[in-house]
This record gives C-alpha cells, sequence and structure tokens, in this order.
C-alpha cells in the first residue's frame, strides 16, 4: 500500500531564505508526483508535475526533484516571500487517483 | 481559476441527513474525481468518474455515492452523515489516460455536520 509522507509538518522561516520540503513515498510504481499548494479552507494549487521518467522540473522560484529508486522528492523555494505563506501537499498518481502526504505548513516571516 | 467551481462553498447539516455536493468540471476535462479532507490531513480519495460511471473508489462505505452527467459535471452524495463525514470535500477534473497533465480542484465544499 502506498504510502506518502511529508517532513516537516510546519516550518517557519524568514524571509528572503531558501527552504527545501521534503516528500517520500513507499511504491515507486508511480505515473507522475506533484506538488500543490493549498491556502487556508481555499482548494489546491497545481504547482509542478514530474513524470516518472523526469528527475526535475522548475517554474520561476520553485524547484521540485524526484528521484524514484530511494522515494523521495523535494521542493525547493527560492528566496522566500511572506506571500509563499501557505501548506505545501506533494502526491503521487497512482492506479488513477492522487495519494497525497499530510502537507508541510510553511509561515514566512516578513 | 481553475475552470472547475464546486456549489454550495459552505455546509450545515445535521447527523443523519443527506447532502449533495455539485461540481462542474474545466472545459474538455472529462473525468472528476472526489476527494475528503479533514482538517489538519491530506485529501483522502473517494471515488472517480468517467464516462458517466464510476472507474475507481477509495475506501469508503457505500453511502457515499456519486453521479456523471453527459456534460461531465459531477455531483457527490452522502446519506445518513455521520460527525467524521465534517471536511473539506474537493472535486477535480481531468482527461483519462492523461499522466502527464496537472489535475484541476475546484475551490471545495466545507461541510459541517452537527
Amino acid at each position: 500500500k502506498q504510502e506518502v509522507t511529508q517532513i516537516p509538518a510546519a516550518l517557519s522561516v524568514p524571509e528572503g531564505e531558501n527552504l527545501v520540503l521534503n516528500c517520500s513515498f513507499t511504491d515507486s510504481a508511480i505515473y507522475n508526483l506533484q506538488w500543490f499548494r493549498q491556502d487556508p479552507g481555499k482548494g489546491l494549487t497545481s504547482l509542478l508535475l514530474i513524470q516518472s521518467s523526469q528527475r526535475e522540473q522548475t517554474s520561476g522560484r520553485l524547484n521540485a526533484s524526484l528521484d524514484k529508486s530511494s522515494g523521495r522528492s523535494t521542493l525547493y523555494i527560492a528566496a522566500s516571500q511572506p506571500g509563499d505563506s501557505a501548506t505545501y501537499l506533494c502526491a503521487v498518481l497512482e492506479g488513477g487517483k492522487l495519494i497525497f502526504g499530510q502537507g508541510t505548513e510553511l509561515s514566512v516571516k516578513p | 481559476e481553475t475552470g472547475v467551481t464546486q456549489s454550495p462553498t459552505h455546509l450545515i447539516k445535521t447527523r443523519g441527513q443527506q447532502v449533495t455536493l455539485r461540481c462542474s468540471s474545466q472545459s474538455g476535462h472529462n473525468t472528476v474525481s472526489w476527494y475528503q479532507q479533514a482538517l489538519g490531513q491530506g485529501p483522502q480519495f473517494i471515488f472517480q468518474y468517467y464516462r458517466e460511471e464510476e472507474n475507481g473508489r477509495g475506501n469508503f462505505p457505500p453511502r457515499f455515492s456519486g453521479l456523471q452527467f453527459p456534460n461531465y459535471s459531477s455531483e457527490l452524495n452522502v446519506n445518513a452523515l455521520e460527525l467524521d463525514d465534517s471536511a473539506l470535500y474537493l472535486c477535480a477534473s481531468s482527461r483519462e489516460g492523461r499522466t502527464n497533465e496537472k489535475l484541476f480542484f475546484g475551490s471545495g465544499t466545507q461541510l459541517s455536520v452537527l
């Protein structure tokens, strides 16, 4: 059974700092891995999607990597801003459904 | 804006009642998936609809049921509501088989069961 884990559960950093969020999964038989952003009480916004055959994807200040062999992904956020404060969720696509981690709640202090 | 719309945005029900949640998918998307997100948790897959039929189901009891209509919009019905059904319900639309494409989520329906 696929399990997705995110560490840390919460993170507080000063504005301008570079940071890394971690995601691990137990079964490497995935189609893709996605990173989402969720603001309180809101839906999910897809940030990056990495196909199972890819190693990384970049969008602006965000870079996500995927290592299927070790069952790990990281989301790197450069030069963090207060507007980046949100919960970040990773999810793997397996058998047509997304399996999510519990998320990392990020707070960027001005 | 993802183009996926959900209604209502908030709902309060009492235990034992029934509820219907609605979702309109993004233009060009033929598959709708429903997820339940309890407070502080990641979303959990409920089921998926494609061509008006259930196309995969998570670990949810039969009192969770759904429909998909010819225009690809969808409903989630929950009977005999329990307190633990209180959660944010999210729908996502996609194109069947397109594993290289992002899923687009609606803003969710916040259900409170008292």
